[in-house]
């Protein structure tokens, strides 16, 4: 079955800093895709960012980015120049297209960041 | 604007008293999907749906019933709640594309439901 491991249940950051959120997942699926969701206060699942397997570029959102380590089944986000509005929960999620008709998110417990100005 | 929307964004109840939490999406979205947001145990899919009268099971089916009458609508039933399904609860949609290409999928605002 397949699982998501996020390792850092809180992190924090100095406002304009960088910080990096890890994620770990494993699958012996070899057609997948990745995600990272942020979660405010507000409780609204946003998507942050999306990487398809077979990608070997790591995709890149403004200020967000992946590092996407297929063999190692890696799939890290960056945030860069961190505002007070990056506070939030953030989840990685996964989805194969092999799960039938079911599109289901497998997901991490969630990366708690907080943002200090 | 297009959205999920899902009613009511809160409620408290007593055990074994029914309840539906309503989901309705404006996408005109094949898929849709409910899961329920626990600490510890982080978000677990309930029920789907990939069109209108076809259902199935996701991984915590249990003491939930799902309807899909119309494509637009997909809500959750509890025929008789138990404190253990006190949550936070999640509808969301995606068009649903053949040959299992994936789409974002669109989450509603959350329901957080409290069974006493």
């Amino acid at each position: 079955a397949q699982t998501v491991t996020q390792s850092q249940p809180e992190m924090s950051v100095q406002e304009a800093e960088t910080v990096t959120l890890s994620c770990t997942y494993d699958t012996s699926e070899s057609d997948y895709y990745l995600f990272w969701y942020k979660q405010p206060p507000s409780r609204q699942m946003i998507l942050v960012i999306r990487q398809e397997a077979y990608k070997q570029q790591n995709a890149t959102e403004n200020r967000f980015s992946v590092n996407f380590q297929k063999a190692a089944k890696s799939f890290s986000l960056k945030i860069s120049d961190s505002q007070l509005g990056d506070a939030a929960m953030y989840f990685c999620a996964y989805s194969t297209p092999n799960a039938g008709n079911n599109r289901k998110l497998i997901w991490g417990l969630g990366t708690s960041l907080a943002v200090n100005p | 604007e297009a959205q999920v929307t899902q009613n009511p964004r809160y409620l408290i109840t007593v055990t074994g008293k029914k309840l539906t939490v309503t989901c309705s999406q404006n996408m005109n979205h094949e898929y849709m999907s409910w899961y329920r947001q626990d600490p510890g145990l982080g978000l677990r899919q309930i029920y789907y749906s990939m069109n209108v009268e076809v259902t199935d099971k996701g991984d915590v089916p249990e003491g939930y019933k799902v309807s899909r009458k119309e494509k637009r609508n997909f809500p959750l039933i509890l025929e008789s709640p138990s404190p253990n399904q006190t949550s936070l609860y999640f509808c969301a949609s995606s068009p649903w594309l053949a040959g299992g290409v994936y789409n974002e999928q669109f989450f509603g605002p959350g329901t957080r439901l409290t069974v006493l």
